[in-house]
């Protein structure tokens, strides 16, 4: 069964710092990967995703994260912290089309002034 | 194109007693799928419906359940509430067409069991 490990319940980061929220999966086969944002009394909005092709994704926002699948891990990086990123992040993997989505449990991300 | 509609916003039940939230997917999605999120569990899958058919269930017990009309728009009851079933409760959809796999997700139902 896949599962999904996001290290960091809180992430804070000072405005205009790197953002780095790391995620790691299990999945027996090739996954689908997510990243998530949740903003207060909101529901979750994706940011990008990984299905096949380039393992280099670019999401919105200024956000991206890298499929290394030696690694099993699906980071997501931002190079410059704002402070409208505050939110909390999921990662979620799927192992195909047809199968349900796993969240991670989250990553709150607090910026800093 | 409208988004994911779920009502009512907020709910107040007594432990006991039974609930039901409803989800509107985005016009065209077939499939719907419905979480439970709280502070400690995070969100957790409860489970998906794909034409009108219950296609995948996570680990939840039986007092909770779903169904799925024609027109796509899904139904989520949860009866004999206990005080840990307070949560926001989000549905998603998806057209589960091809490698278009993203889920579009509702602001969700608060439910509160006191």
């Amino acid at each position: 069964a896949q599962s999904v490990t996001q290290l960091g319940s809180h992430v804070s980061v000072s405005e205009g710092a790197l953002v780095l929220l790391r995620c790691n999966y299990s999945s027996s086969v090739p996954p689908y990967l997510f990243w998530y944002v949740q903003y207060p009394n909101q529901g979750l909005q994706l940011l990008l995703k990984y299905t096949t092709g380039a393992t280099l994704v670019k999401g919105i926002n200024g956000f991206e994260a890298e499929f290394k699948k030696s690694e099993t891990s699906f980071h997501l990086t931002k190079p410059s912290a704002h402070m409208s990123d505050a939110a909390e992040y999921f990662c979620a993997v799927s192992q195909n089309r047809d199968d349900k989505i796993i969240f991670g449990k989250g990553t709150r991300l607090h910026i800093l002034p | 194109k409208a988004g994911v509609t779920q009502t009512p916003r907020y709910l107040i039940k007594t432990r006991g007693q039974q609930v039901t939230l409803s989800c509107s997917p985005i016009s065209g999605h077939r499939s719907v799928s419905w979480y439970q999120q709280t502070p400690g569990q995070g969100l957790q899958f409860l489970f998906e419906y794909f034409s009108e058919t219950q296609r995948n269930k996570g680990n939840f017990p039986g007092r909770f359940s779903g169904r799925q009309f024609s027109n796509s728009r899904s139904e989520m009851n949860v009866s004999t509430l206990e005080l840990g079933d307070s949560a926001l409760y989000l549905c998603a959809s998806s057209t589960k067409q091809g490698l278009n796999t993203e889920a579009f997700f509702g602001q969700g139902t608060r439910l509160t069991v006191v």
